[in-house]
């Protein structure tokens, strides 16, 4: 595709329900990132793909939180018995090399979670 | 830990006004430094990404610089448009961590 795809755009779900987002980086990227953001602040980093592989789950706040990339390009964030505090906006970027230190990361538009 | 200050939160100018976004970072150990823009209810984009061993990037109206050893980049914006308005955003890669550290933003309104 022509960007970092992300769905769905908006999502409201009572505290305690769970949600999954989904994520579609560019084809054929093989770096993926999901970043949270508070209102007001920068993004915060939550997790990292390569290919398939999750090798860096340390922003993960909580084990309510789960990434998956079985395929190596789509990727789901779940997150189970929502709180409040989850309440953000979550954005996925992907980026194109292994060496990812040359790279620039693309984002997509961004999932608005709004729990109740 | 990293840690990436944007100064100032906001900024108002004049169009046509030539102005300077700051941004510092407290581990100089760093693989590059990234500027980005971000739209109101969009996703960030990509301006400028400057490698650890450069000095600074250059695109178009734009003009990054990094000072690793002091932790400290500047954007430069060269006579500002009305479509330059936006939240512009430093992030950092550092050494053995291939995510990004953000700043809050710097908040810019360009007056027409």
């Amino acid at each position: 595709g022509a960007g970092v795809s992300q769905s769905p755009r908006y999502k409201v779900a009572k505290r305690g329900q769970d949600v999954a987002l989904r994520c579609d980086p560019i084809s054929g990227h093989v770096s993926l990132f999901w970043y949270q953001q508070a209102l007001g602040q920068g993004p915060e980093f939550l997790t990292y793909f390569q290919n398939e592989a999750q090798l860096d789950k340390s922003g993960l706040p909580s084990d309510r939180f789960f990434a998956e990339r079985p395929e190596g390009s789509v990727s789901t964030l779940k997150i189970q018995r929502t709180q409040q505090e989850d309440s953000a906006v979550y954005l996925c970027a992907s980026s194109s090399e292994w060496d990812y230190s040359n790279q620039p990361q693309h984002f997509g538009d961004g999932t608005r979670l709004s729990i109740l | 830990k990293q840690e990436v200050t944007q100064i100032p939160a906001a900024l108002s100018v004049p169009e046509g006004e030539n102005l300077v976004l700051n941004c510092s970072f407290t581990d100089s150990a760093i693989y590059n430094l990234q500027w980005f823009r971000q739209d109101p209810g969009k996703g960030l984009t990509s301006l400028l990404l400057i490698q650890s061993s450069q000095r600074e990037q250059t695109s178009g109206r734009l003009n990054a610089s990094l000072d690793k050893s002091s932790g400290r980049s500047t954007l430069y914006i060269a006579a500002s448009q009305p479509g330059d308005s936006a939240t512009y955003l430093c992030a950092v890669m550092s050494f053995g961590n291939e995510k990004l550290t953000f700043g809050t933003g710097t908040r810019l309104t360009i007056i027409p």
